[in-house]
């Protein structure tokens, strides 16, 4: 079944301890991209990549960090969570500019 | 900022009635695409127009994309309660490859 898969699906944590929150997709896609929702904002992109060790800034990158060390994966790395990064979180993929393909979501909380 | 913004922010309408959302920006969009979320799941494609002037439909939607390719709307006839749901308009700019931008979403009821 194609898809993409985010883990964990919920995290509570706390001020400073860095996390990762992983992607992974199995439709052979070259474009993948992070995005935050917030109520009222819709999603907002964070970081995309268009292929391997290619990836770039979105909308609202600061405070994350992104890798694309093969096609399958792009882990959302947060070195250092702060509260307003509390929110939830989409990995999509896609052929390129094509139909995007979202993850079930990643909902986080920094205490 | 939001470079598309979309309207209503919320629409609650009685089933049976008809319902249009609308997208508009002050850029021009390569293609403008609508998903619809329902709650604890990703949004899911409904459409992509590419073309300016472009209509589509699909069962009892339409969509149609600007002449000038800056704005989109969205006319559900009949509605159902199936139809609840947020619709978002989504797209890339002509000059930011790669850069999805979405609108903050219309949250659609439908009561029976």
């Amino acid at each position: 079944e194609a898809q993409v898969t985010q883990n964990p699906r919920y995290l509570i944590t706390v001020t400073g301890k860095k996390l990762t929150v992983t992607c992974s997709q199995n439709m052979n896609h070259e474009y993948m991209s992070w995005y935050r929702q917030d109520p009222g904002l819709g999603l907002r992109q964070i970081y995309y990549s268009m292929n391997v060790e290619v990836t770039d800034k979105g909308d609202v990158p600061e405070g994350y960090k992104v890798s694309r060390k093969e096609k399958r994966n792009f882990p959302l790395i947060l070195e250092s969570p702060s509260p307003n990064q509390t929110s939830l979180y989409f990995c999509a993929s896609s052929l390129v500019f094509g139909e995007l393909f979202f993850g079930e979501g990643s909902r986080l909380t920094v205490l | 900022t939001q470079l598309l913004e979309q309207s209503p922010q919320f629409l609650s309408i009685q089933e049976g009635e008809n319902l249009t959302v609308y997208c508009n920006s002050s850029s021009v969009f390569s293609s403008l695409q609508w998903y619809r979320q329902e709650p604890g799941e990703g949004p899911v494609l409904l459409v992509t127009v590419v073309t300016g002037g472009e209509v589509k439909k699909l069962k009892r939607l339409t969509f149609q994309f600007g002449d000038a390719r800056k704005d989109s709307s969205l006319h559900i006839t009949a509605a159902q309660p199936g139809d609840t749901g947020l619709y978002l308009c989504a797209g890339m700019t002509t000059d930011s490859w790669g850069k999805f931008q979405f609108g903050a979403g219309t949250q659609v009821v439908v009561t029976p």
